[in-house]
């Protein structure tokens, strides 16, 4: 079984600096996907970022970005310039990489970013 | 554009009443469907996923049912409701046989058993 292990449950930033959100998962999978999903305090999940693990270079979208360490199982998102928006729960999330679409989640983040 | 329905949003239930979630998800056909549950401060528990009509599997053993009687149709039911089923209930779907996809979640459910 996969799993996905977030050490963080909580997690404090002022605004316009920058926070790293730590996410560790166990598999013996050699192809898989990984995900960031965002739930602010309206409770919809929304994908920040996905990286495959087949590539080398880290994703990045706008001031999200990964540093995903294969050979450690690590994957974890960095926040750049924090914006009072990004206030939300954070759950990092696995996919296997072939037949059904299974998505297996962390615990979750809380990230507060304060004024 | 494919868009996903949960409904209701809010629900308080006796304990041994029984419960009944729906979702539907439209522009899209044979899609994958799951049915999560976060409790208050833990993360997503898969509890069951569905590839096709009639087809569901069960992630973790509990006092819930799930049924697809049509193919972008997901439905969550329990005959009857423990206090420990209170919680909040998403459903998600993604595109079969794509690698490319992500789970893309309806607006939830949440459930308090009283």
């Amino acid at each position: 079984a996969q799993t996905v292990t977030q050490s963080q449950p909580e997690m404090s930033v002022q605004e316009a600096e920058t926070v790293t959100l730590s996410c560790t998962y166990d598999t013996s999978e050699s192809n898989y996907y990984l995900f960031w999903y965002k739930q602010p305090p309206s409770r919809q999940m929304i994908l920040v970022i996905r990286q495959e693990a087949y590539k080398q270079q880290n994703a990045t979208e706008n001031r999200f970005s990964v540093n995903f360490q294969k050979a450690a199982k690590s994957f974890s998102l960095k926040i750049s310039d924090s914006q009072l928006g990004d206030t939300a729960m954070y759950f990092c999330a696995f996919m296997k990489g072939y037949n059904f679409n299974k998505f297996y989640f962390g615990s979750g983040t809380k990230l507060n970013v304060k004024p | 554009s494919q868009t996903i329905h949960q409904w209701p949003a809010t629900l308080v239930q006796p304990v041994g009443s029984p419960l009944s979630l729906e979702c539907t998800v439209e522009g899209t056909s044979n899609p994958n469907l799951y049915w999560y549950r976060q409790a208050a401060g833990r993360g997503l528990q898969l509890l069951f996923y569905s590839v096709g009509i009639g087809q569901i599997s069960s992630e973790v053993p509990q006092n819930l049912s799930a049924s697809r009687p049509q193919d972008r149709q997901f439905i969550l039911s329990s005959k009857k409701l423990l206090l420990s089923d209170s919680g909040f209930y998403l459903c998600a779907w993604s595109v079969a046989g794509d690698l490319n996809t992500e789970a893309f979640f309806g607006q939830g459910t949440r459930l308090t058993v009283v």
